[in-house]
């Protein structure tokens, strides 16, 4: 079975340093690996993915997430953090069988970017 | 021009009742899904269909019932509602390289 997991419930930011979201995964063969986020009352938005090619993946808003095989890690980065970026964070993982992915998600991380 | 829309976006009902969700997406996705988000937020698959055949079929009381009459279309209703099924559901669809879009969630309390 596939599983998720993001080590910290809560990440606090200075607005303009760099953050990192972190994520493990543990899928049986290639993973496919995705990050989401979620507003306030909110549905979950799409950010980036990971399915093959290059490590670093660059995403919406300034995001990119770098896959590492040996450390089963995708984590999430961004340069400089915005206030605006505050929000929760889900990474998920995806295997395909019977005609769907099916996307496990990890229990999410919250952002605080802290002006 | 929503991708995914879900309605209600707010469900208030008292224990005992039976409701819907419905949904539906334009994007011309083969696959669709609902998902449970509890108070702590984490995100749990419920079903999925592709192409108005039900495919995933998670542990999940038999009172729950998706229908999707047309591949755009994903409904759930909700027999016998209990105090622990108020949670916000989202449905979505996803691509063929897995990227799920999301409706913006049906928030259900049950009282």
């Amino acid at each position: 079975a596939q599983s998720v997991a993001q080590p910290e419930d809560q990440v606090n930011v200075a607005e303009g340093n760099p953050l990192t979201v972190k994520c493990t995964y543990s899928v049986s063969g290639n993973p496919y690996l995705f990050w989401y986020v979620q507003y306030p009352n909110r549905g979950l938005q799409f950010l980036l993915k990971y399915i093959t090619g290059d490590n670093l993946v660059k995403g919406s808003y300034g995001f990119e997430a770098e896959f590492n095989k040996s450390q089963t890690s995708f984590h999430l980065k961004k340069p400089s953090a915005l206030v605006s970026d505050s929000a929760l964070y889900f990474c998920a993982a995806s295997s395909y069988g019977a005609g769907s992915y099916q996307l496990t998600f990890g229990k999410g991380t919250k952002l605080s970017v802290i002006p | 021009d929503t991708a995914v829309s879900q309605t209600p976006k707010y469900l208030v009902t008292q224990m005992g009742n039976d409701k819907s969700i419905k949904c539906e997406q334009n994007l011309g996705h083969d696959t669709m899904y609902w998902y449970k988000q509890d108070s702590k937020k984490f995100l749990k698959i419920m079903f999925s269909y592709n192409n108005k055949e039900l495919i995933i079929n998670e542990t999940v009381p038999n009172r729950f019932s998706p229908k999707s009459p047309d591949k755009a279309h994903l409904n759930l209703h909700i027999n016998s509602l209990e105090l622990g099924d108020s949670a916000v559901y989202f449905c979505a669809s996803s691509v063929t390289t897995g990227e799920l879009f999301f409706g913006e969630g049906s928030r259900l309390t049950v009282l």
